[in-house]
């Protein structure tokens, strides 16, 4: 089975604009969540779609949203970037067939905020 | 909800030497904990888990951990290290309810000297 797939893997943004990324879940993977990773912060929760809904968010400002559509790709997109947006930006999938699904993470994609 | 803290950021260990990477995790509910590993330019991978039963869980490459509720600790450890587990190793935890919200400590990077 291919597993996580993100796109893109490096983004080069200025302040102001905004950005869209992309992921693909593991085949069969109903579940979505996305996770910011930065020097500072560490590797904090954004949010989690399952059948096309949020489920359950992170404390995050609403410039952060996503979307899943029906085939479970997900899409998180940061309007209005700020410096402090640069980070590793991860998706992690998962079967969300129980009360514990392992979660199987993407590669990443690198925003860099100039 | 859950916090988690590891107690070194960084730990250098001579090559073939024994290693224990220190967690311990707040929570007022049950919970599942979890060790992931990240290499340079790639996503997570889960090392081992932890979600009931025998408090002693081998993980893949050699790595075990032991759940100690009293202590709420869950500390990682190897007998004997090579060059390819330098790399950032993550503690996480997340509520048994089958939410996929993680929540990460901040990391301890080891790095295995020749």
């Amino acid at each position: 089975k291919a597993g996580v797939t993100q796109t893109p893997r490096y983004l080069i943004k200025t302040r102001g604009q905004q950005v869209t990324l992309s992921c693909s879940p593991i085949s069969g993977h109903r579940s979505v969540s996305w996770y910011q990773q930065t020097p500072g912060q560490g590797l904090q929760f954004l949010f989690e779609y399952f059948s096309e809904t949020q489920r359950n968010k992170g404390n995050f400002p609403g410039r952060f949203s996503g979307r899943q559509f029906s085939n479970s790709r997900s899409e998180m997109n940061v309007s209005t970037l700020e410096l402090g947006d640069s980070a590793l930006y991860l998706c992690a999938s998962s079967p969300n067939t129980g009360s514990y699904n392992e979660q199987f993470f993407g590669p990443g994609t690198r925003l860099t905020v100039l | 909800a859950q916090s988690v803290t590891q107690l070194d950021s960084q730990v250098p260990v001579f090559e073939e030497a024994p290693v224990e990477l220190r967690c311990n995790y707040s929570s007022s509910v049950s919970v599942y904990l979890f060790w992931y590993v990240q290499y340079p330019n790639q996503g997570l991978q889960l090392l081992l888990k932890y979600l009931s039963g025998s408090t002693l869980v081998k993980g893949i490459n050699g790595f075990e951990a032991e759940f100690n509720k009293s202590q709420t600790s869950f500390h990682l450890r190897k007998p004997s290290v090579h060059i390819s587990d330098t790399a950032e190793y993550f503690c996480a935890v997340s509520d048994t309810t089958g939410a996929n919200n993680l929540f990460f400590g901040t990391g301890t990077r080891l790095t295995v000297i020749p």
